[in-house]
Parts: structure tokens; C-alpha cells; sequence
């Protein structure tokens, strides 16, 4: 596609219960980010995968949370029993490799935990 | 380590004014330095970097910013601000070391008034 695509644009879930977001990147893009914006707050840095190298994970806020990248394009970002405090807009975004190069972003998955 | 601090939670100008948006960062080496636009419901946009060279760096829509580096700030600016500028905007830090992790700051909502 012509931009980076996220499904659902929207999610209701319930306190307890798993979800699962998508990001499909712009084709050819090598870079991957998931980030979280929260009411009022700026981005927080979740994850990245940059081509076949291991993910830096390092801001995964806990174990509920992973993410995985399948054949270097689509990545899906799963939220384990999920909490109330989960509650956010989740942003995917991808570049053409990492370093100096722009990250493009999603519309983004609103999160909504009852 | 690298941070970002955008001190403004709010900027509020007239329609004509000139505007100017804040930012200050910290890394270890040199930045490379991203401003991005977000409009409602909508994903981050890019409008400009700076990675090195000239100090005064042109974008998106007519803004600008200048890269200060005994202050450490890279902040955003338009002489004339127009109504449909209203967003809210984030700066970005990434250390030249640091392959594709970069800081957010907590971003800036720019009110502008007819």
C-alpha cells in the first residue's frame, strides 16, 4: 500500500482478555517500530525490528506484551491479559532502514480496556 | 542515554504571528534531531530533520527549525502562522550511535487563532 496500515482502527476489549494489532509497513521499508501514546503523554518507544537482526525490546512494559515481525513485512503487537492502564492509541511506524531515515507512521489502534 | 523536553504543554498565536516551538535534547554524540506534526486522529507526520551541516533547516508547510548546539535545543519556528497549523507537534532525538531507537518528547499542542 501507499502508507503504513493498521488494524483494528479501533478495539474494545475487556479487562483479562488478549488482543492482537497489525501493522503492515510501506513495502520495502527494512524498519519496523511499535510506540504507545497515551491521554496527554507523548510516545513511548515499545519495540523495533530492523531486517532480520534480533528486535530491541527494551521498552516493552512487561511480559504481557510481545510482538513479531513475519517475513520482514507484517508485524503483529499482542497485549496479554490485558489491563486497565493498557488503555491507549498503539502507533506503528516504518522506515527505509534505520539511522537518519524518516519513520512513517500509522493512524494507529485505539486501545480501550473496560 | 538520550532524552527530549519539550517545555510547552500549549502554545497559543494569532493567525500572521510568527510562532516558535520548543525543544531541548540530551545524547551522547552527536543528534540527529526530527520534528513531526500530528493532526487529530491522525498518525505522526514528519516535517524535518537535521543531521548535519547548515544549522537553519527547512521543511514541511513553510517551518523551520535551528539547531543550537552549545544550547542543545533544535527548535521549531514559522514566521507566519497559519490557522490550519493547529496540531500538536513532537520533537525527536536520536543519538548518530544509536541504530533506530529514538526519544519523543512529550509534545506541543500550537493553537492558532483567526
Amino acid at each position: 500500500g501507499a502508507g503504513v496500515s493498521q488494524s483494528p482502527s479501533n478495539k474494545v476489549t475487556e479487562k483479562g482478555k488478549d488482543v492482537e494489532l497489525r501493522c503492515d509497513p510501506i513495502s520495502g521499508h527494512t524498519a519496523l517500530y511499535w510506540y504507545r501514546q497515551s491521554l496527554g503523554q507523548g510516545l513511548e518507544f515499545l519495540i523495533y525490528f530492523q531486517g532480520n537482526s534480533a528486535p530491541d525490546k527494551s521498552g516493552l512494559p512487561s511480559d504481557r506484551f510481545s510482538a513479531e515481525r513475519t517475513g520482514g513485512s507484517v508485524s503483529t503487537l499482542t497485549i496479554q491479559r490485558t489491563q486497565q492502564e493498557d488503555s491507549a492509541v498503539y502507533l506503528c511506524a516504518s522506515s527505509f532502514g534505520t539511522g537518519v531515515n524518516i519513520q512513517y507512521f500509522g493512524a494507529g489502534t485505539r486501545l480501550s480496556v473496560l | 542515554a538520550q532524552s527530549v523536553a519539550q517545555p510547552e504543554d500549549q502554545v497559543n498565536v494569532a493567525e500572521g504571528n510568527p510562532l516558535t516551538v520548543k525543544c531541548t535534547y540530551s545524547v551522547s554524540g552527536n543528534p540527529y534531531l526530527f520534528w513531526y506534526v500530528q493532526y487529530p486522529n491522525r498518525g505522526l507526520q514528519f516535517l524535518l530533520k537535521y543531521i548535519t551541516g547548515d544549522n537553519l533547516v527547512k521543511g514541511s508547510y513553510g517551518f523551520e527549525a535551528e539547531f543550537n548546539k552549545s544550547q542543545t535545543s533544535f527548535h521549531l519556528k514559522k514566521p507566519s502562522a497559519l490557522v490550519s497549523d493547529s496540531a500538536l507537534y513532537f520533537c525527536a532525538v536520536r543519538a548518530n550511535t544509536n541504530a533506530g531507537k529514538s526519544t519523543f518528547g512529550d509534545g506541543t499542542t500550537l493553537t492558532v487563532k483567526p
